[in-house]
Order: C-alpha cells, then structure tokens, then sequence
C-alpha cells in the first residue's frame, strides 16, 4: 500500500477535463513539493509537474499541477489520445527519509 | 543530449547478488543528486535509493536497507546499485534518474533495465 493515495483509474473522452488526486499527510505532502509523472509501459517515466505547479521543459499548458494542504491534483485538458497513460505523484517524505510515490492511476481516453 | 543508460540487469537466483550501472552524458554529472527507481511487474514506481552529488547522503528505502548500496563514480560519469540477498520480490525494472534540484523532481531517466529473481 502506497504513502500517497491515488485513485487507480479515470477516464474521459478527447477535449474533456479530467483531474486526478493525490493525497497524503503532513509529513510529505503537507511539507514538501509535489511532483507528477507520466509514464507509459516500456519508457521511461516522464517528469509532467514539479514543485506543485510548475510544467517541466516541453510539457504543453493542458497540464497543470495544484497542491493545498496534505493533497495534490493533477489536471489535463482538453482531453487527447496520446495523454493514456500511468500518472504518478511522488514528493520526499520526512519521516521517511526518501521519496515517495503514490499508487498511480492508468487514464484511459475513451 | 542528456542521457542515463542502465545497463547490468539480468536472471539471478534468490540470495543471489548483482550489480547495476548507469552511465551518465551529456551534463555535469557530478553535479546532481541521483536516484534508483524500480517498477515490480503490474505494480507501480517504487523508489528505492539516492545518493547526493558528493556522496555525502545516502538514503535507502526500508525494503531494501541492508541488502543494497548504492554509490557513484563522478569522474567516470557513473551511478551503481549493489544488490545483494536478492529475493523473489526485488524482480523490476530498475531505473536511474536524476534529481533536478531541491524539490524539482527526477527530471531526466534512463530507459530501465530489467532484474528477474528466480530459481
């Protein structure tokens, strides 16, 4: 069982919105940047949003990243084909003294 | 080009030991945090250690301390995870990714290499 709780799928149809969460504790999240990763079987993951809110390097402005207290959202808009994939968010854990990832959730574009 | 190339994985007996590389290119090596990253078949990422630019930190995840060790070669570019003890549920796919910098996240990762304990 993960540190960070993520629901394991969501779906949507091309050009809708869709937000996946993230949810942790004061120890991690509540005390530290969150980042999102998008990773497809086979690849190497990809870092989509790092401390929060900022978009990585070639990441396009459908992607956005908000965090508020112990929890975190991962948002996509305007919905295409090429965003199925496993998201993950990850930050450091104090108590654990390591970085922490959360379950992820596959996101199918149906 | 920015680039992490794993390469050592392989087939291993339980108990068994195996040492993992990453060579790094294309930037100041010596420079950046580093980290291990494994992903079990149908399981999610699980990260596993890191190791600060000079070495001077080195954190492990609970299911591995003891029987892991991570280090690095500045000079040479290159990262390493020595496993030993190895157990039917270390088998994953091992990455090796680089911290970006304080609180920016593993920013650029190698293609992974594939470690299968079996008997």
């Amino acid at each position: 069982q993960s540190v960070l709780t993520q629901p394991p799928s969501a779906s949507g149809t091309p050009g809708q919105r869709v937000s996946i969460s993230c949810s942790g504790s004061s120890s991690n999240i509540g005390s530290n940047p969150v980042n999102w990763y998008q990773h497809l079987p086979g690849t190497a993951p990809k870092l989509l949003i790092y401390s929060n809110n900022q978009r990585s390097s070639g990441v396009p402005d459908r992607f956005s990243g908000a965090k508020s207290g112990a929890s975190a959202s991962l948002a996509i808009s305007g919905l295409q084909s090429e965003d199925e994939a496993d998201y993950y968010c990850a930050t450091w854990a104090d108590s654990l003294n390591g970085w922490v990832f959360g379950g992820g959730t596959k996101l199918t574009v149906l | 080009e920015v680039q992490l190339v794993e390469s050592g994985g392989g087939l291993v007996k339980p108990g068994g030991s195996l040492r993992l590389s990453c060579a790094a290119s294309g930037f100041a090596f010596g420079s950046f945090s580093m980290n291990w990253v494994r992903q079990a078949p149908g399981k999610g990422l699980e990260w596993v250690s890191t190791i600060t630019s000079r070495s001077t930190y080195i954190y492990y995840a609970d299911s591995v301390k003891g029987r892991f060790t991570i280090s690095r070669d500045n000079p040479k570019n290159s990262l390493f995870l020595h496993m030993n003890s190895l157990r039917a549920e270390d088998t994953a796919v091992y990455y090796c990714a680089r911290t970006a910098g304080v609180g920016q996240g593993m920013d650029v990762w190698g293609q992974g290499t594939t470690v299968t304990v079996s008997s």
